[in-house]
């Protein structure tokens, strides 16, 4: 089955530095994925979707991600964090057959320090 | 405005008592999913429906039921059955079913305490 693994589930980066989140998936066959943020005590909003059309997807709050097949990797990027950045954020994978929901990942908390 | 509504956003209940969250959505979207989340375990599939009448059990389904009698509704109730039920609900839809690649949408989440 497929699955989706976030490696670290607390980050924390100054505000002003690079963010990085680690997602890496196990499938033969490249899937779709997902990127989403959860703020405190809200549901889940989503940032950003991989389809193959583009290995380098741009999302909203100037979130990217690249897809890197031969690292099997979806890694979630942001040049300059803010302070608004400060949330959960949940990689997930959808295969491209089958007709199953989406598989999470555990999640990582960004923290931002001032 | 188009989106996903879950009421209430905070529910506390009596152990031993049935208690049902409400999930309601005017996106037409056909598939809809309910996910209990806590601290450090990420997002666990409960239930899912694609169609009216039709639902399906995911991870956890033990001590909750559903029921899909209107495409825009999806109604969980954590029964006594549930050892554990104090955590958060989430209730998501997509709009073509769980056909690969469907993004999901989420509701705000209710918090259920269980005393």
């Amino acid at each position: 089955a497929q699955s989706v693994t976030q490696l670290g589930s607390h980050v924390s980066v100054s505000e002003g530095a690079l963010v990085l989140l680690r997602c890496n998936y196990s499938s033969s066959v490249p899937p779709y994925l997902f990127w989403y943020v959860q703020y405190p005590n809200q549901g889940l909003q989503l940032l950003l979707k991989y389809t193959s059309a583009a290995t380098l997807v741009k999302g909203i709050n100037g979130f990217e991600a690249e897809f890197k097949k031969s690292e099997t990797s979806f890694h979630l990027t942001k040049p300059s964090a803010h302070m608004s950045d400060a949330a959960e954020y949940f990689c997930a994978v959808s295969l491209l057959s089958g007709n199953t929901p989406l598989v999470f990942g555990k999640g990582t908390r960004l923290s931002v320090i001032a | 405005d188009g989106g996903i509504t879950q009421s209430p956003k905070y529910l506390f209940r009596k152990e031993g008592q049935n208690v049902t969250l409400s999930c309601e959505q005017n996106l037409n979207h056909d598939a809809m999913y309910w996910y209990r989340q806590d601290p450090g375990q990420g997002l666990r599939l409960i239930y899912y429906s694609q169609i009216v009448n039709d639902f399906q059990k995911g991870d956890i389904a033990e001590g909750y039921s559903v029921s899909r009698e209107k495409k825009e509704s999806f109604p969980l109730t954590v029964t006594s059955a549930q050892k554990n039920p104090t955590a958060f609900y989430l209730c998501a839809s997509s709009p073509r079913g769980t056909l690969p690649g469907n993004e999901q949408y989420f509701g705000p989440g209710t918090r259920l305490t269980v005393t």
